[in-house]
Order: C-alpha cells, then structure tokens, then sequence
C-alpha cells in the first residue's frame, strides 16, 4: 500500500487567495483526520470524517476553513481567503477504528501564506 | 488547554545510552499511543498501551502506563543516531470516537 497520500507537498500562496489540500487515505480505512502543526500549538486536530461524513469540526479555526470528502479515497480541507497565519504544515491521516487505533500519517502539506 | 504534555521538552544523549521520556495528562484515557516524527516528515505510530495495561514492549522500545498518576514514560534502549527524531504521546479522550490528542512533543537528539 502506498500508504496516506497528500499534495502538494509545498505551497506558496499570498494572502487572500484560496488554498486546496488534498488527501487520499488508506484504502479500507473508514477514519480521516485532518491536523495541522504549528512550533506554537504542536499538532491540533482540525476535523476528523468516519465514513465520509464529518464527525468532529469543532478545531477548525474559522469560517474560512472547510473540508469535504466526497468518496471514501480523497479528501479535500480549502483555505478561503488564506492569511499568514495560516502558514503551518497540515496532515491528512487515516485508521481502521479512529482515535482507538493506529492512525497513519500522510506527509503532509508545508503552507507558506505571504 | 493541553491533555498530554511531554517531559523533557529536548533530550541529548549519546550513541549507546538509554532515553527516557515521560508523558502527562488530565482526564482519563481509553488508550496512550505514542508517536515519532523525524523531521520534515510525517508522525510514525511506536505503539499503543491501553488503559488496562501497565507495560509494553516493542523491540528496544518500552512503555508503561500508570493510570493513577495520569502518566506515561517511553524508554528507548541502546540509542542510535537513528532515533534522532520528536516523540510524542497522544491521548484517546473517553467517550469520543476519533478526537486523539497530541501532546507538544519530546525532541530527542542522539549523538555519534
């Protein structure tokens, strides 16, 4: 398996424009996080989806965050309008049984917003 | 606030001695996984210890869990530069199916 999928790697964006994320998990696994780490705040989970549908979004942090997940293998988490403070590398994982299991990490999303 | 915190917060030892690093937390856990992250890469899930366990081994790796103190250690036996990475300890809150939470982390740092 080629394990949790992520893109792009990198982003650079200036302030104000939208930003997409993208996610493909772990073939089988009905749990997606979204997490997003900071030298400040460590690693905060934003949403999590149990088979698709969102379960948890109480750490997203404003309007301007959203994430869907239209199919079980890809999973999207948008920034509209992004701001510096955004900047932060964000990670998609995936598990069989959520938080009660192994969660896989993605490698994650390094966001500079200018 | 945070649920699990990390002690110490760096750790540098040398190639060959024993790591040790503690983890603690407020409210009662269903599991304690804890995670590495080398840099620049994704965190890699070490192992996962249940509420109702008080030890784990996996390779050079030990953990112990003691529920009355809300706390956990990680020992890493015969270090190896390799293990240069940050540990973290994460919590399964009761009640809540996927809200696992991450403590700030321990950055070990093993010297040649």
């Amino acid at each position: 398996d080629a394990g949790v999928i992520q893109s792009p790697r990198h982003e650079v964006t200036e302030m104000g424009q939208e930003v997409t994320l993208r996610c493909k998990p772990i073939s089988g696994h009905d749990y997606l996080f979204w997490y997003r780490q900071t030298m400040m705040r460590g690693l905060e989970l934003l949403i999590y989806f149990n088979n698709n549908v969102p379960i948890d979004d109480s750490g997203m942090p404003e309007d301007r965050f959203s994430a869907k997940m239209p199919n079980a293998s890809f999973s999207t988490l948008k920034i509209q309008p992004s701001e510096p403070r955004d900047s932060a590398v964000y990670f998609c994982a995936s598990s069989l049984s959520g938080a009660r299991d192994t969660q896989y990490f993605g490698p994650g999303t390094r966001l500079t917003v200018l | 606030s945070q649920q699990g915190e990390e002690d110490p917060q760096a750790l540098s030892i040398q190639e060959g001695e024993n790591a040790t690093m503690n983890c603690s937390y407020k409210t009662s856990i269903n599991n304690l996984q804890w995670y590495r992250q080398n840099s620049g890469r994704g965190l890699v899930h070490l192992i996962l210890i249940r509420s109702n366990e008080r030890e784990k081994h996996s390779g050079r790796l030990r953990v112990t869990l003691d529920t009355s103190k809300k706390s956990s250690s990680l020992l890493i036996t015969a270090s190896r530069a390799a293990d240069t990475a940050s540990y973290f300890c994460a919590t399964e809150v009761g009640g809540s199916q996927g809200n696992l939470i991450f403590g700030k982390g321990t950055k070990l740092s093993v010297k040649p």
